[in-house]
């Protein structure tokens, strides 16, 4: 049964820090790992999708790689602003098109 | 395009209660998964459909059910409700295996 955690729970960072939140998963046959952002009460937006063939993508100032073989992936965020203030969900898309998510990590950006 | 909307925003219902909750995918999108979202977790899968058909489930009880329309939106029912059904119900719509968009979610309150 694939499990996957999330660490920190939370992060309180000051303005302008770069940041990893990390992401790991027990089961490595995946077919890919998705990064989401939900702010409160809100629903989900998807970040990043990598494909299990691949090793990062990058979007803007948000960059996540996955390492398949260790069973994690990485969530860099450069030069974060109070608006990047939110959970970030990371998911493993299993057989099926099902995702399982972490419990997330409960980011805080202080200006 | 709409992307993924829900309705209702949000329930109040009594415990013992039935409850239907409905979902539109996002435009060229066939396939629909639904996930229940208690307070400080993350998501968990609780069934998906395609072709009108459910091809996956969750560890969800059968009071949970639902269904898919030729449309391809989707209703979720809950029978029986109890206290512990309390929870923001996330609708996510893909295409061959490609990102899941969620909408903004239902949430749900039973007293």
């Amino acid at each position: 049964k694939q499990e996957v955690t999330q660490i920190p729970a939370a992060l309180s960072v000051p303005e302008g820090e770069n940041l990893v939140l990390n992401c790991s998963f027990t089961d490595s046959a995946i077919y890919n790992l998705q990064w989401f952002r939900q702010d409160p009460g809100k629903g989900l937006t998807s970040l990043l999708l990598i494909q299990s063939s691949q090793r990062e993508q990058t979007s803007g100032r948000l960059n996540a790689s996955l390492d398949k073989s260790s069973g994690r992936s990485t969530l860099y965020i450069a030069a974060s602003q109070p608006g990047d203030s939110a959970t970030y969900l990371c998911a493993a898309l299993e057989y099926g098109n099902k995702l399982v998510f972490g419990a997330g990590t409960i980011l805080r950006v202080k200006s | 395009d709409a992307g993924v909307t829900q309705s209702p925003t949000h329930l109040i219902k009594t415990r013992g209660q039935q409850v239907t909750l409905r979902c539109s995918p996002k435009s060229g999108h066939d396939t629909v998964s639904w996930y229940q979202q208690a307070l400080g977790q993350g998501p968990q899968f609780i069934f998906q459909y395609y072709e009108e058909e459910e091809r996956q489930r969750g560890n969800f009880p059968d009071r949970f059910s639902g269904h898919q329309f030729p449309n391809y939106s989707s209703e979720l029912n809950v029978n029986a409700l109890l206290l512990g059904d309390s929870a923001l119900y996330l609708c996510a719509s893909s295409f061959l295996g490609g990102f899941s968009y969620f909408g903004a979610g239902t949430r749900l309150s039973v007293l």
